[in-house]
Parts: structure tokens; C-alpha cells; sequence
């Protein structure tokens, strides 16, 4: 089965500064990756998906995040965030074929401070 | 699209006492998973069905864990018997086929005394 590693369990940083939060996953076979968002008291909601075509993946409110081979990471990334922006973020890894076995990271915690 | 609903939003209970916790899928989609949540041990996938039928259930803590998904609109996992270290939020959440994300409920937080 694959698997996901989230190097950060923490991350703080002021307003308007740059951010990635970093993600590697193993898998003996080729991967689906997603970046997922969590807010207090709620569930999981899809930021961003990588399924194919362009490396370079890109979400509605300003983070992306690219997709390496080589390297078997999926960082994602955000130039300036906002206060609205903290939150728990989670890596995520389904299998190309097969069922829709989808594997978590264990979360980042992003605490984005005045 | 009325979202993947969960229920009840909060449980507590006692040690011993059997808790049954409620998924309604997204309708359309084909697969469910069920998850859980705690500090220590991050997000767990406990279950999950494609068209009704369990695919992988390795996850499962033990015995006293059972899932079941009667019909594509309606899933249900239950405790028995529960013990504190049961206490977690458990998510259910629901998906087309792959490649497809997940569309997660908002949760049930069990508290287990």
C-alpha cells in the first residue's frame, strides 16, 4: 500500500510571509496526490489534486503545489498567507488504478500569526 | 448536493455501551470510507466499501469494530462494547470512482467515559 510523510507537524508564520508545507509519499505503483484543508470542527475539503498533465497544480485561493517524480514529493506551497489560512492541511495518496484507496499524511498544522 | 451527513454530531457514553454512528453518502457515489481522528495516532482509514461491498477493513482497531452499508445511501459502524480509548472524531466520507477526492461529513466526536 502507499503511504504519505508529512515532514511538519507544525508550522508557524506571520501574515503575508511565504509558506510550503512539505509531503512525501511512497508507492510501489504510479499515484494520484491530493492536499486536502481541515478548519475547527469540521471535515476534510479538497484544496488541490494532482492527476495528471501539468506538474504544477493550482487552487482557487492562492496555494500550489508541484508534483516531482524523482523526488517523490508533493509540497505545497503559498506566496503570501492570510490569517484565514490557519488551519490543518493533510497530504493524500490514492493508487493510478484500482480502487479509490485513498492514504493520509498524519497533518500540518499551519498557524498563520499576526 | 446536500453533502455527506453524519449522525449524531456529538456522543458520549459509558464504558461498555454500545454506540452506533451514521453515514449518508453523496448520492451518486460509489465508494465510502470510514475514518478516525485523534491527536495522537492522526487520521486512520478504519474501512471503506465500493458499491456496498468492504474492500479493506485492515484498519478495523478489533472486534468490537463492525461496519455494514445495506444499501449505496446508508452506512453505520459500531461499538461494542466501548471503551474510553474509543473517544475520537470519526469522519465518514464518500467518492466516485477513483480517480475521484474525497468529500468528507463533518464528523462524529465520541466520547467514551
Amino acid at each position: 500500500a502507499q503511504s504519505v510523510t508529512q515532514l511538519d507537524s507544525q508550522v508557524p508564520v506571520f501574515e503575508e510571509a511565504p509558506v510550503e508545507l512539505r509531503c512525501n509519499y511512497s508507492s510501489s505503483v504510479s499515484v494520484y496526490l491530493f492536499w486536502y484543508v481541515q478548519y475547527p470542527n469540521q471535515g476534510l475539503q479538497l484544496l488541490l489534486k494532482y492527476l495528471s498533465g501539468s506538474t504544477l497544480v493550482e487552487s482557487i485561493n492562492g496555494f500550489e503545489a508541484e508534483f516531482n517524480k524523482s523526488q517523490t514529493s508533493f509540497h505545497l506551497r503559498k506566496p503570501s498567507v492570510h490569517i484565514s489560512d490557519t488551519a490543518e492541511y493533510f497530504c493524500a495518496v490514492s493508487p493510478l488504478r484500482g480502487d479509490n484507496d485513498m492514504r493520509f499524511g498524519a497533518g500540518t498544522r499551519l498557524t498563520v500569526k499576526p | 448536493d446536500a453533502g455527506v451527513i453524519q449522525s449524531p454530531r456529538h456522543e458520549v457514553t459509558e464504558m461498555g455501551q454500545e454506540v452506533t454512528l451514521r453515514c449518508k453518502p453523496i448520492s451518486g457515489h460509489n465508494s465510502l470510507f470510514w475514518y478516525r481522528q485523534t491527536m495522537m495516532r492522526g487520521l486512520e482509514l478504519l474501512i471503506y466499501f465500493n458499491n456496498n461491498v468492504p474492500i479493506d477493513d485492515s484498519g478495523m482497531p478489533e472486534d468490537r469494530f463492525s461496519a455494514k452499508m445495506p444499501n449505496a445511501s446508508f452506512s453505520t459502524l459500531k461499538i461494542q462494547p466501548s471503551e474510553p480509548r474509543d473517544s475520537a472524531v470519526y469522519f465518514c466520507a464518500s467518492s466516485r470512482t477513483a480517480p475521484s477526492p474525497l468529500h468528507f461529513g463533518n464528523g462524529t466526536r465520541l466520547t467514551v467515559t
